[in-house]
């Protein structure tokens, strides 16, 4: 069954602490994997788009890796201003199909 | 350039009435996707159109419809609403087909009592 699933669920970090949130994934035909951001009453933000294992992609503070299997959002020294839900979806493709499936996120709380 | 933008806000129906939503997609933009977000089932794809074609479909029931002007205006439909049908839906656009990263609006707060 297709399906990705992100941890932790809430994470609270010090300013300055760095960390990592996870997305695992199983889909068929995987044609990309992203992640996005989500401030409270907005629509998800675009960050990246990975499309094979090995990729790496980085902005700001934030660098995404992929694998087979999963994906990381390293955080590197978060400031406060980087809370927010972390969303991460993967795009599979059968027979034509495409498929979109999202996670339920990663809630980022970072103290001052 | 102005983004996605979705009207109205914020809408409170009553169960069994109808409701239609409305997304003006990124000038130049012809992918529009829509999508329900609720605390426990996160974000699900409703439907994609393009060129006012549906292009792809997610797992809802007959009751969620949706359609694609040629200006790419889009307009999603649910009727006979339900007390589960209280979500946060979204619409986001794309220059193309499939997901490459999608430019989304702020969402329609729909609440059904």
């Amino acid at each position: 069954e297709d399906q990705v699933t992100q941890s932790p669920e809430a994470l609270r970090l010090q300013e300055g602490e760095s960390s990592s949130l996870n997305c695992s994934y199983t889909v068929s035909g995987l044609r990309g994997l992203f992640w996005y951001r989500q401030d409270p009453g907005k629509g998800p933000e675009f960050l990246f788009t990975l499309y094979s294992a090995g990729e790496e992609k980085e902005k700001e503070r934030l660098k995404a890796t992929l694998t087979k299997k999963e994906s990381f959002l390293h955080i590197t020294a978060p400031k406060p201003e980087d809370s927010a839900t972390y969303l991460c979806a993967v795009q599979g493709s059968t027979s034509g199909t495409y498929k979109y499936i999202f996670g339920t996120g990663t809630r980022l709380k970072v103290l001052a | 350039k102005a983004g996605v933008t979705q009207t109205p806000r914020y809408l409170i129906k009553t169960r069994g009435q109808q409701v239609t939503l409305s997304c003006s997609p990124i000038s130049g933009h012809r992918s529009v996707s829509w999508y329900q977000q609720t605390p426990g089932q996160g974000l699900q794809f409703l439907f994609e159109y393009f060129s006012e074609t549906q292009r792809n479909k997610g797992n809802f029931p007959g009751r969620f419809s949706g359609r694609q002007f040629s200006n790419s205006r889009s307009e999603m439909n649910v009727s006979t609403l339900e007390l589960g049908d209280s979500a946060l839906y979204l619409c986001a656009s794309s220059d193309q087909v499939g997901h490459y990263g999608y430019t989304f609006g702020s969402g329609t707060r729909l609440t059904v009592v």
